[in-house]
């Protein structure tokens, strides 16, 4: 599975906005670009996951850089609730397989 | 729907006990997945099951063992259980494996001493 490079750990003021970056250099043209993010205690939750194209959601928006080999996850407004760990995972689009969890970057909000 | 669930919460195992970590999901999900997290890492795939009946190794299988009988449940077995195997397993499920979210479990806190 190609790998992904992100910082150890971000702060950020509530109700600011978050830019969380990962890079990708060896990313596949069938790699998925997923983001999860694990609350503390809690399993891992989907964020949101893309291709080629910037995507949005509910929860956050996904860049990506038109050479793919970076992406950035964007929370517009943080919260308390936001603070937790992020992982960006590449996803093979053509078998069955795992999720590989880094080690992420942990987000702390400041109030 | 109760998502992925799974049982029990948290458990101590003497060394060279044996126990089987219950899963279930109620999304008619034909994936599934084991996952263990050590303290300060990401999550490693243990096993996985593309349907009932189909299993398969992941990152990390040794000391475990697997089922998948049914769509619903997928029980991890941890035989002569060691030290090693103390962590935090997660269970978790997903509809396609190639672009969809897996959706997890609260997990299992385990500790083997």
């Amino acid at each position: 599975d190609a790998k992904t490079t992100q910082p150890n750990s971000m702060e950020s003021n509530e109700e600011e906005p978050v830019h969380l970056p990962c890079n990708h250099s060896t990313i596949s043209g069938t790699d998925y670009i997923h983001w999860y993010r694990q609350l503390p205690s809690q399993g891992p939750e989907y964020v949101i996951h893309g291709l080629t194209s910037n995507v949005n959601n509910r929860m956050a928006s996904l860049a990506i850089a038109e050479d793919r080999k970076s992406s950035t996850l964007i929370l517009h407004r943080a919260t308390l609730r936001d603070a937790a760990v992020y992982y960006c995972i590449l996803r093979d689009g053509t078998g069955a397989n795992n999720l590989f969890f880094g080690t992420g970057t942990r987000l702390t909000v400041i109030p | 729907n109760a998502g992925v669930t799974q049982t029990p919460k948290f458990r101590i195992l003497k060394i060279g006990q044996s126990m089987t970590l219950q899963c279930t999901q109620d999304m008619n999900h034909n994936y599934m997945y084991w996952y263990r997290q050590d303290p300060g890492m990401g999550l490693k795939l243990i096993y996985y099951s593309v349907g009932a009946g189909i299993t398969d190794k992941g990152e990390v299988p040794n000391g475990y063992n697997v089922s998948r009988s049914t769509t619903e449940d997928f029980p991890l077995r941890l035989e002569l259980a060691a030290p090693s195997q103390t962590s935090v397993y997660f269970c978790a499920s997903s509809f396609d494996p190639r672009s969809y979210e897996q959706y997890f479990g609260p997990g299992t806190r385990l500790t083997v001493t």
